[in-house]
């Protein structure tokens, strides 16, 4: 089955830590795409990559880091920079970029 | 003004009622224009693509109204299950495909 997957689907860390969420992808798709939701608000684009190696901040970048090694692969680094790090975190990937997206079951980060 | 504006509701209606949601974009120059639903707290979930034509998928009616900047949702009939949030996507090019997401409006079906 193809599909987006994320892991933990819960995960929570102490402040100050960093930690960093899975997002690996069998779609094929060149792009791919982090969002933060939070409740009552719409989703905010942290990064995006169109294409492996390559990545671009989003509206909300600060106290994040990506990286894109490989196609299949687009894991988001919550450092201990970002002021409030807890939220619903999607991964999400399409064709290209700016195509029609489709998007892993997501991750709740509580930072206690 | 907000990129996307969606009225985040929630909306009301019995079961077989006829539902419809707007949703304006400020960017002219928008391209792309997608519905998606979202089930409480799950991850959305494409519904449908919008064309210039307008495209109908059974009880889902999407028209796109470029003069007037919108796009809205119709929903006949509607059951129980199409209790969610439906979020409007709006991309457009800027040197890259834009892509921004309304709050989405929240509906629920009474029985």
């Amino acid at each position: 089955d193809g599909g987006i997957t994320q892991s933990p689907k819960y995960l929570f860390r102490k402040e100050g830590q960093n930690v960093t969420l899975s997002c690996e992808q069998n779609l094929n798709h060149d792009a791919m795409y982090w969002y933060r939701q939070d409740p009552g608000q719409g989703l905010r684009l942290i990064y995006y990559s169109q294409i492996v190696n390559d990545f671009q901040k989003g509206d909300i970048a600060e106290g994040y880091s990506v990286s894109r090694e490989k196609k299949e692969s687009f894991p988001l680094t919550v450092t201990s920079a970002q002021k409030n790090p807890t939220a619903f975190y999607l991964c999400a990937s399409s064709i290209v970029q700016g195509g029609e997206q489709f998007f892993g079951p997501g991750t709740r980060l509580t930072v206690l | 003004r907000k990129e996307v504006e969606q009225d985040p509701g929630p909306f009301n209606v019995p079961e077989g009622a006829t539902v419809a949601f707007n949703c304006t974009y400020s960017n002219s120059a928008s391209q792309s224009f997608f519905w998606y639903r979202q089930d409480c707290r799950k991850e959305p979930k494409l519904l449908m693509s919008v064309y210039s034509s307008g495209n109908e998928d059974g009880r889902f009616t999407a028209q796109l109204n470029r003069a007037s900047q919108y796009i809205s949702l119709l929903i006949r009939d509607s059951k129980l299950s199409d209790s969610a949030t439906y979020l409007c996507v709006v991309t457009y090019s800027g040197g890259y495909q834009k892509v921004t997401f309304g709050i989405g409006t929240k509906l629920q079906v009474i029985p």
